[in-house]
């Protein structure tokens, strides 16, 4: 079965600064990764998301992700984060074995301080 | 318009009520999902659908029931809705290879008193 765990629920960090949102997986066989952002009183919009190949993936709004199968993980950074970046942020993953189907994370919150 | 409409966009009701939450999308995805959001808990899966007569359960089935009545149309049902079902509630949809990810409708936001 497949699991995913966001070690943050909480993050406050000050514009400019950058970050790091964490998030591991488990799964038996071959993973599509993805994350969400959820704006206030919003649908959750894709933000980036790893199918194969390059282990860097680069998404909206200058965020990026490193695929590491070693380590499980597929940690989400921004070197220089804006106001307008708070927001949830949910890890999700999908394996061949779930029929597709995507389990969330808990969710961590990214709040940015001016 | 969006790709995934979910309506009514807010709905108190009282307990024990049946209530409907519809979904209806353009995307001409086959699959279709509904979620419920919880603080702190993420999503749960309730029910998804990969065609007009392939509907399952996901995690947190009980209570709830849904109906495909189209391709682009999938609708959540609370045939008694109790207090514990207050949440914000999310339709999806995908393609069969999930190569995008899933589009997710604004969300409906439901409270039970």
């Amino acid at each position: 079965a497949q699991s995913v765990t966001q070690l943050d629920s909480q993050v406050p960090v000050f514009e400019e600064a950058p970050v790091e949102l964490r998030c591991n997986y488990s799964s038996s066989v071959s993973v599509y990764l993805f994350w969400y952002v959820q704006y206030p009183n919003q649908g959750l919009q894709l933000l980036l998301k790893y199918l194969s190949g390059s282990t860097l993936v680069k998404g909206i709004n200058g965020f990026e992700a490193e695929f590491n199968k070693s380590q499980t993980s597929f940690h989400l950074r921004k070197p220089s984060v804006h106001i307008s970046d708070t927001a949830e942020y949910f890890c999700a993953v999908t394996d061949d074995t779930n029929a597709g189907k995507s389990t969330f994370g808990d969710g961590t919150t990214l709040t940015v301080k001016p | 318009d969006a790709d995934v409409t979910q309506t009514p966009r807010n709905r108190i009701t009282k307990t024990g009520k049946r209530i409907m939450l519809e979904c209806s999308q353009t995307k001409g995805h086959d699959r279709m999902y509904w979620y419920r959001q919880d603080p702190g808990l993420g999503l749960r899966l309730i029910y998804y659908s990969f065609d007009v007569k392939d509907i399952n359960k996901g995690e947190i089935s009980d209570g709830y029931s849904v109906s495909r009545q189209a391709q682009a149309k999938f609708s959540l049902s609370l045939e008694s809705a109790i207090p514990n079902q207050t949440a914000l509630y999310f339709c999806a949809t995908s393609d069969f290879m999930h190569s995008g990810g899933y589009t997710f409708g604004s969300g409906t936001r439901l409270t039970v008193v």
